[in-house]
C-alpha cells in the first residue's frame, strides 16, 4: 500500500504557540523521499523541505523543524513561536523510487490567531 | 526567478462548455503535471507529461484531456464541463533529472466554477 496520512484536518493556535503537524506514511520501498509543502491563501504551493530515506537527521530552519523517524514511519513538522503568516494549508508527500508519481497527504489547515 | 504561470486565476463556465486551462513554465522542465485539489482529498493527479507530445494518465483522467505541443506549455482540456469538475486546478513542473527527488514548482492555481 502507498499512503500518506495527515490525521489533523485543521489546527488552530494562538500566535507564539508551538505547533506540530503530523505526517505518517506507508511504503514498501527502501529508497524514497518525503516532502513538505506550504499553501498560503494565495494558492501557490511552496516547497519547504525534502528528506531521503537514508537520512534520519532532524532538520531545523529558523522557526521550522522536521523530525523524521523511520521506526514510526513519521515525518512531523514543528513550527516554534508561530506567527500569523504561518497560516496556510500544509501538505506532506512521498516520492518512491519505484513510482513516478508523488503521493500526497490530504493536508492540514493551520490557523494562527493573533 | 523560476515561474509557472497559469493563465486564469478564476474561471466560471457553464455545463457542457469546452474549457481550456493553460500553463506555461520558464524553467525548461521536461515534466509537467495537472492536479486537482478538493477539500479533504489533497492533490489528485489528472495527467502528466514527461516530454513534448507525450502524456500519461494520472489517478483521475476521466473527463479531461491534455495537450503538450511545446515544452513550456501544458494545457488541460475539459471537453464538456460538468458541475463535478468545479475545483481548484494546479499546474506543476520539474526537471527530468531528479524526477524522483526534485520538488515540484507550482503555479498559483485556477479556481474553476462550472454552473
Amino acid at each position: 500500500a502507498q499512503k500518506v496520512t495527515q490525521a489533523q484536518t485543521e489546527i488552530s493556535v494562538v500566535e507564539k504557540e508551538d505547533v506540530t503537524l503530523d505526517c505518517v506514511y506507508e511504503t514498501r520501498d527502501t529508497t524514497y523521499y518525503l516532502f513538505w509543502y506550504k499553501q498560503p491563501p494565495s494558492g501557490e504551493l511552496v516547497f519547504l523541505i525534502r528528506r531521503n530515506s537514508f537520512d534520519e537527521q532532524n532538520e531545523i530552519s529558523g522557526r521550522y523543524s522536521w523530525n523524521f523517524q523511520k521506526s514510526t514511519s513519521s515525518f512531523n513538522f514543528t513550527i516554534t513561536a508561530s506567527q500569523v503568516v504561518d497560516s496556510a494549508v500544509y501538505f506532506c508527500a512521498l516520492s518512491e523510487y519505484s513510482n513516478y508519481q508523488l503521493i500526497w497527504g490530504a493536508g492540514t489547515k493551520l490557523i494562527i490567531k493573533p | 526567478d523560476v515561474k509557472v504561470t497559469q493563465s486564469s486565476r478564476y474561471l466560471v463556465k457553464r455545463t457542457g462548455e469546452k474549457v481550456f486551462l493553460e500553463c506555461v513554465q520558464d524553467m525548461d522542465h521536461e515534466n509537467m503535471f495537472w492536479y486537482r485539489q478538493d477539500p479533504g482529498l489533497g492533490l489528485r493527479l489528472i495527467y502528466f507529461s514527461y516530454d513534448v507530445k507525450m502524456k500519461e494518465k494520472g489517478d483521475i483522467p476521466e473527463g479531461y484531456s491534455v495537450s503538450r505541443e511545446k515544452k513550456e506549455r501544458f494545457s488541460l482540456i475539459l471537453e464538456s464541463a460538468s458541475t463535478n469538475q468545479t475545483s481548484m486546478y494546479l499546474c506543476a513542473s520539474k526537471p527530468r533529472q531528479g524526477r524522483f527527488n526534485s520538488p515540484l514548482h507550482f503555479g498559483n492555481g485556477t479556481r474553476l466554477t462550472v454552473t
